[in-house]
């Protein structure tokens, strides 16, 4: 079992619509979770960092549930630069140097 | 402020060659990453450093080796390529290992290995 797993899609979703990506982690000691974006043949980075209590940054909202170990990223008003992979990302804290593990991302194409 | 920078973007080896990525980063970081991206397998800790002169094995760090002898650079080797090394080499830093601290990425490295 992969310790981050995600739907690799692609999701095809038209111009406006909103569109939810989940997510499950194995490691129950995981400290924080993080969604990446990486477009084609570029580098990830960092979207939004996910809280216990759910966060909300415009249009991306993002919400963790501990007890189930699943993360979800909910994007609403969907725009053609939203197009990109969505990685999930775990932290598994100072204890093990802060590495990071990612999910082989979610795709979104977003059509006009 | 170039962030984390790599070096070189693009390279085509033959098997057995051996090769040097740079990673550069400005920002005082401490730790340093390296990671394989293979498709439908989501980024590979390959080796890490949580400071200059130190390093440790990550998840895939069979076929290379790397170095810390400054701060600022985190260099990974392939002594003798193979094809299974073709992928993208990104370079990450971050300020530490804290639960909240997030990394930073370079533009990637594209290896073919032929």
């Amino acid at each position: 079992r992969k310790e981050v797993e995600q739907d690799p899609g692609p999701f095809n979703v038209p111009e406006g619509a909103t569109v939810a990506f989940n997510c499950t982690y194995s490691n129950s000691a995981s400290q924080s979770f993080f969604w990446y974006r990486q477009d084609c043949r570029k580098e990830p980075k960092l979207l939004m960092s996910v809280y216990s209590s759910g966060n909300e940054d415009g249009r991306f909202t993002a919400q963790l549930n501990r007890a189930s170990q699943y993360i979800s990223l909910l994007i609403r008003d969907s725009k053609l630069s939203d197009s990109a992979t969505y990685l999930c990302v775990v932290n598994l804290g100072s204890s093990n140097t802060g590495k990071l593990i990612f999910g082989q991302g979610t795709t979104l194409q977003v059509k006009p | 402020n170039a962030g984390v920078t790599q070096t070189p973007k693009f390279r085509v080896l033959k098997t057995g060659q051996s090769m040097t990525l740079l990673c550069a980063q400005d920002m005082n970081h401490e730790y340093m990453y390296w990671y394989r991206q293979d498709p439908g397998m989501g980024l590979r800790l390959i080796h890490y450093s949580v400071g200059e002169g130190t390093t440790a094995k990550g998840e895939v760090p069979d076929g290379y080796n790397v170095s810390r002898l400054k701060k600022q650079n985190f260099l990974l080797g392939l002594e003798s390529a193979a094809p299974s090394q073709t992928s993208v080499y990104f370079c990450a830093s971050s300020p530490g290992a804290g639960a909240k601290e997030t990394q930073y990425f370079g533009p990637g490295t594209r290896l073919l290995v032929l």
